[in-house]
């Protein structure tokens, strides 16, 4: 397993500003993943954050809009620019444990952004 | 394109029974499927996994069934207290690490 350590758990933030969130691993794992989950809706993959490259991000979703940092095998960032009310939702910082019955994703807490 | 489909939005019972939920799935062949636990303002928490080649599997008073010809998974947990109240995720993956999540059901077990 792995555990996972999210900052802030919780922010109120305004239009327009940008917010960084945190997330440390208490292992080395190769890919970091940062997911959104809307009030009511599922998780949705933002990127895929590797180590000593740059992020790859899903469609809908722009470098501009969300920076990612990967500066070492136990820590990333996730950056919400320009926030507007849309944005608010929860974030969840994730790793992958691979077995050899299947991979398995290990969240984090969370952080609840909302947006006034 | 794909797509998972979860029984309900929400599901109440009564303490001590068994709580059922549902998970469909189109337009995919997963490797393996899980099953999470999401509470209130917090990160999913992995529960159980069973493959492709599984049809059961159990964890204490949780048992899921995984049946590819119908493309569907039930997930049961026994002896329902008020504590298992929370929403549960099913997710399904393939060799790739790439999971995608179904959109929950909200289930409470009523005292």
């Amino acid at each position: 397993s792995a555990v996972i350590s999210q900052k802030p758990s919780r922010d109120i933030c305004q239009r327009g500003t940008s917010l960084t969130i945190q997330c440390q691993v208490d292992s080395q794992v190769t890919m970091m993943f940062w997911y959104r989950q809307q009030p009511g809706q599922s998780l949705t993959l933002i990127a895929t954050a590797n180590q000593g490259s740059e992020a790859t991000y899903e469609s809908g979703f722009v470098i501009d809009k969300f920076p990612i940092s990967r500066p070492n095998l136990t820590f990333s960032t996730l950056t919400v620019s320009n926030m507007s009310p849309e944005d608010s939702s929860i974030y969840l910082c994730s790793v992958v444990v691979s077995r050899s019955t299947g991979n398995t994703i290990y969240f984090g807490e969370g952080s609840w952004l909302t947006v006034v | 394109s794909q797509k998972i489909e979860q029984n309900s939005e929400a599901l109440n019972i009564q303490e001590g029974k068994t709580a059922t939920l549902t998970c469909n799935y189109t337009n995919y062949s997963p490797a393996y499927l899980q099953w999470y636990r999401q509470d209130p303002g917090r990160g999913p928490v992995f529960l159980l996994l069973i493959r492709e080649n599984e049809k059961e599997k159990r964890k204490e008073r949780l048992k899921v069934t995984f049946d590819t010809t119908l493309k569907q998974s039930l997930f049961h947990i026994t002896a329902s207290q008020p504590a298992d109240s929370a929403t549960y995720l099913c997710a399904l993956g393939s060799s790739a690490s790439k999971i995608i999540f179904g959109s929950g059901t909200r289930l409470s077990i009523r005292p």
